[in-house]
């Protein structure tokens, strides 16, 4: 299977940048995915990336992409107390006839006020 | 809210014994898939079922069956339990099948075994 690498924690004050960042392994096109989870709560889809894509922004999130090292990272502008969760790394790929993901281990994000 | 539902929300059963989860997928999808997060594991992929067939299969236990039916929803089934099935099983959704779908997740059902 493979494999995808996250930092297990990350500590920001409220209003800087958090940068979260995240390996993965698979070497043909995929999708990559940012989920956040709060406590005691579901996955949220927060936003994707074809492997094929440097870049993408989205409101007070920026996705970047750097193919050769296979290294995702999620910057989120602006940081609030509400962003404080874990967020999720997860790659797309295909088993048999269907698909699935397979996530990192979480990154912890906590704000301070 | 990410449209997919399940239930129940809690579980709490003894060693031994058997239980079945329930989603509905967001309307529209065709594609059910089951996840179990786990302290010692993390988030792990089950099993896929699209339009009612099985498409993909992860690290699910023989213990562990699933179906979704002709309406679209999906049980998955967990019988002679172990301490260590205690975890949060989430399922997700997707229109197709295929790494470009996107997934959405239900809240989860959060299981207990004592």
């Amino acid at each position: 299977g493979e494999d995808v690498e996250q930092s297990l924690f990350l500590s920001v004050r409220e209003g800087d940048s958090s940068v979260i960042n995240c390996t993965y392994t698979d070497s043909s096109s995929t999708y990559l995915y940012w989920y956040k989870q709060e406590p005691g709560a579901g996955l949220q889809l927060l936003t994707y990336i074809f492997s094929n894509m440097d870049m993408k922004q989205d409101q007070r999130l920026t996705v970047l992409l750097n193919k050769k090292d296979k290294h995702l990272s999620l910057r989120i502008a602006d940081t609030q107390t509400g962003d404080s969760a874990i967020y999720f790394c997860a790659e797309s790929y295909r088993n048999n006839a269907g698909n699935m993901l397979t996530f990192g281990g979480g990154t912890r994000l906590m704000v301070k006020p | 809210d990410s449209g997919v539902t399940q239930t129940p929300k809690h579980l709490i059963t003894a060693t031994g014994q058997r239980v079945t989860l329930r989603c509905s997928p967001r309307s529209g999808d065709l594609s059910v898939y089951w996840y179990q997060q786990s302290l010692d594991q993390g988030l792990q992929f089950l099993i896929q079922y699209y339009n009612g067939e099985e498409r993909a299969k992860g690290n699910i236990l023989e213990r562990f069956s699933a179906q979704q039916f002709p309406d679209l929803h999906s049980e998955l089934n967990l019988s002679s339990l172990e301490l260590g099935d205690s975890a949060l099983y989430f399922c997700a959704s997707s229109r197709g099948t295929g790494i470009q779908e996107t997934q959405y997740f239900g809240p989860g059902t959060r299981l207990l075994v004592l």
